[in-house]
């Protein structure tokens, strides 16, 4: 699976948008790009994911270039329950199993 | 719906001890997966187990073992514990062997 780099941390003021940029040049074109989080002492959660396309849920929108080599995720309204560290993720989606490679994320803090 | 269920939550062992961990994965889903996260790393696998046989393997020694019941429960087991087994044990169920993973909150183990 690619690499990923990220910011290891960034700071947002609530009611802002938080955008968290990932660099993922070596990407292949059949891997996708996830992104989870890890809110303190709990374990990862998904939040979105993407092939080339952008996305959207509940949660998180998802911007990736048009060459595929860098994404944002987009927080639209961070609130204080969104600091968190997040995952950037590029992976393979096939039979081979779901493994994912974690690196060191990024820590977003949401200030009042 | 109960989510991904782990015990212990927390427990000590001592150099040189065996330790089993367990793993009750999300309802519906037949496919488990477990990660090791030492402090203020990014969680790195450890091993899958779907149709009770292990599917991929990361880079851990033969001292981490595992099983899969009919159930689809599974645990992990670590031998001859040694102090940079200290970490958070975290496990991930999906409903495919290539599907979205769900995080329980993790076993954290202190070796002393």
């Amino acid at each position: 699976d690619a690499k990923t780099t990220q910011p290891p941390s960034m700071d947002c003021a609530e009611g802002r948008a938080a955008n968290l940029p990932c660099n993922h040049s070596t990407i292949s074109g059949n891997e996708y790009v996830y992104w989870y989080r890890q809110i303190h002492s709990q374990g990862p959660q998904y939040i979105i994911h993407g092939l080339k396309n952008n996305e959207t849920n509940e949660m998180a929108s998802l911007i990736i270039t048009e060459d595929r080599k860098s994404s944002t995720l987009i927080l639209p309204h961070a609130t204080l329950r969104d600091t968190a560290v997040y995952y950037c993720i590029v992976r393979v989606v096939g039979n081979a199993g779901n493994m994912l490679t974690f690196g060191g994320g990024t820590r977003l803090m949401v200030k009042p | 719906d109960a989510g991904v269920t782990q015990s212990p939550t927390h427990l000590i062992k001592t150099r040189g001890q065996q330790v089993t961990l367990r793993c009750s994965p999300k309802s519906g889903h037949d496919t488990v997966s477990w990660y090791q996260q030492a402090l203020g790393q990014g969680p790195q696998f450890i091993f899958q187990y779907y149709e009770e046989e292990e599917r991929q393997r990361g880079n851990f020694p033969d001292r981490f073992s595992g099983h899969q019941f009919p159930n689809y429960s599974s645990e992990l087991n670590v031998n001859a514990l040694l102090l940079g087994d200290s970490a958070l044990y975290l496990c991930a169920s999906s409903l495919v062997v290539n599907g979205e993973l769900f995080f329980g909150e993790g076993s954290r183990l202190t070796v002393l």
